[in-house]
């Protein structure tokens, strides 16, 4: 089983915080690790693809980092809005071998911003 | 870029009961396809994969089946439903980057 983990579980932060995942993921065959944001009644949708070591991506107020040595990739939030309100997943892709093309998903974030 | 369709949105079927749930791909070729379900908790639960036509990986032992007849088409079935079949579930498509994902379909079997 491939066990990606999200913390922390869920974030309670006020308007205008500034705030931070993390996404920890084995780190032997990386091949990619995507963000996805999910609001409640609404289909995930992608934030980042993310596949260098040491890769960093924005967009907007909202960017994200990733480290395939040590497994691990943060996402951060500059200045969370209540519409930033949702839950946060990552999700990995391992390189070849028996789980090719598999795309499995950490337990989330969720994440509520109060005005 | 891909839309997935998948229907029905909602199903409310009697335990025993078969299942067919349909994911269609518009919009690229030769994608790969999953069936989600969100577990409980928050996360999205694996339940089966498929890089190609006839070929089905199935993450995790239970009452269901999947199958991919078609390049674009990923069906989700069970022969006899149970109660702990309900939840919410989701058919995704991904084709070089990113994953697409249908609307999802809430499943309450009574």
């Amino acid at each position: 089983i491939l066990n990606v983990e999200q913390s922390p579980q869920s974030l309670h932060v006020q308007e205008g915080d500034s705030t931070n995942f993390t996404c920890s993921f084995p780190s032997s065959n990386f091949y990619a690790l995507h963000w996805y944001r999910w609001e409640t009644a609404k289909s995930p949708e992608a934030l980042f693809v993310m596949t260098l070591n040491g890769d960093e991506k924005k967009k907007g107020r909202i960017s994200a980092t990733l480290n395939t040595k040590e497994g691990y990739s943060y996402l951060y939030i500059k200045g969370s809005q209540p519409e930033d309100s949702a839950t946060y997943l990552c999700a990995l892709i391992k390189a070849g071998g028996t789980s090719y093309g598999k795309l499995t998903f950490g337990q989330g974030t969720i994440l509520t911003v109060h005005p | 870029s891909q839309t997935i369709h998948q229907w029905p949105a909602t199903l409310v079927q009697p335990v025993g009961s078969p299942l067919s749930l349909e994911c269609t791909v518009e919009g690229t070729s030769n994608p790969n396809l999953y069936w989600y379900r969100q577990a409980a908790g928050r996360g999205l639960q694996l339940l089966f994969y498929s890089v190609g036509i006839g070929q089905i990986s199935s993450e995790v032992p239970q009452n269901l089946s999947a199958s991919r007849p078609q390049d674009r088409q990923f069906i989700l079935s069970s022969k006899k439903l149970l109660l702990s079949d309900s939840g919410f579930y989701l058919c995704a498509c991904r084709g070089l980057s990113e994953a697409f994902f249908g609307q999802g379909t809430r499943l309450t079997v009574v």
